[in-house]
């Protein structure tokens, strides 16, 4: 099973809005509505920011959104800030196992 | 809160077995509908997804690595585990439990994570 393709890198400017799609397959995003999505700092754990591809669990900032058509999730940043530059990993169920996307390195200049 | 910690030896020599627990503190790792996962990281590298565990020890593995790896749960101790054999290089990584939700099958509660490294 492949990892889902994600951009490795985005940027953007504060205040502006950024999204970073997800590819998968017919056998993952395309058949499930499982994705999630994830925040990762430096040296840091990951964080849940989005789950069942469109759902922000509590505490996360409402500037994140998610969304899926087709074998393609996708996850917005609108409002850019400085503490949003981190890596963004995806991640879906497959049936039996979960794969994560390859991870998408977002940048704010 | 609920809290995932790893545990386990931060080098392994090739062709040994790597093992790690999580410990879960703040609640039973039998209640609610949970399941219990293993995540790797190497370095400068991605997430990937090794495994997960039920507490009735029902177990599902990632296809590149199902001939290595073996997830245990110990609910008297509330901890689950991990037992990779064959190590290589490759294996080298940050190691993160991870708790997942049934209903929406995300990662919620993550541990910090270890290192570990194989090498001679």
């Amino acid at each position: 099973q492949s990892a889902l393709t994600q951009p490795a890198s985005v940027s953007g400017s504060p205040g502006q809005s950024i999204t970073i799609s997800c590819t998968g397959t017919n056998s993952d995003i395309g058949n499930y509505n499982l994705v999630s999505w994830y925040q990762q700092h430096p040296g840091k754990a990951p964080k849940l920011i989005i789950s069942e591809a469109n759902k922000r669990p509590s505490g996360v900032s409402d500037r994140f959104s998610g969304s899926k058509s087709g074998n393609t999730a996708s996850l917005t940043i609108s409002g850019l800030q400085a503490e949003d530059e981190a890596d963004y990993y995806c991640c879906s169920y497959t049936g039996s196992y979960s794969v994560f996307g390859g991870g998408t390195k977002l940048t704010v200049l | 809160q609920v809290q995932l910690q790893e545990s386990g030896p931060g080098l392994v020599k090739p062709s040994q077995t790597l093992s790690l627990t999580c410990t879960v503190s703040g609640d039973s790792i039998s209640s609610g509908a949970y399941y219990w996962s293993w995540i790797r990281q190497p370095a400068g590298k991605g997430l990937e997804w090794i495994g997960r565990i039920y507490a009735s020890g029902i177990t599902s593995y990632t296809p590149s690595l199902r001939s290595r790896v073996t997830l245990s749960v110990d609910t008297s101790r509330n901890e689950f585990s991990l037992k990779l054999n064959s190590v290589t290089a490759a294996d080298t990584a940050v190691y993160f439990c991870a708790r997942g939700t049934f209903r929406e099958d995300a990662f919620d509660i993550w541990g910090q994570g270890t290192m570990v490294t194989v090498s001679s």
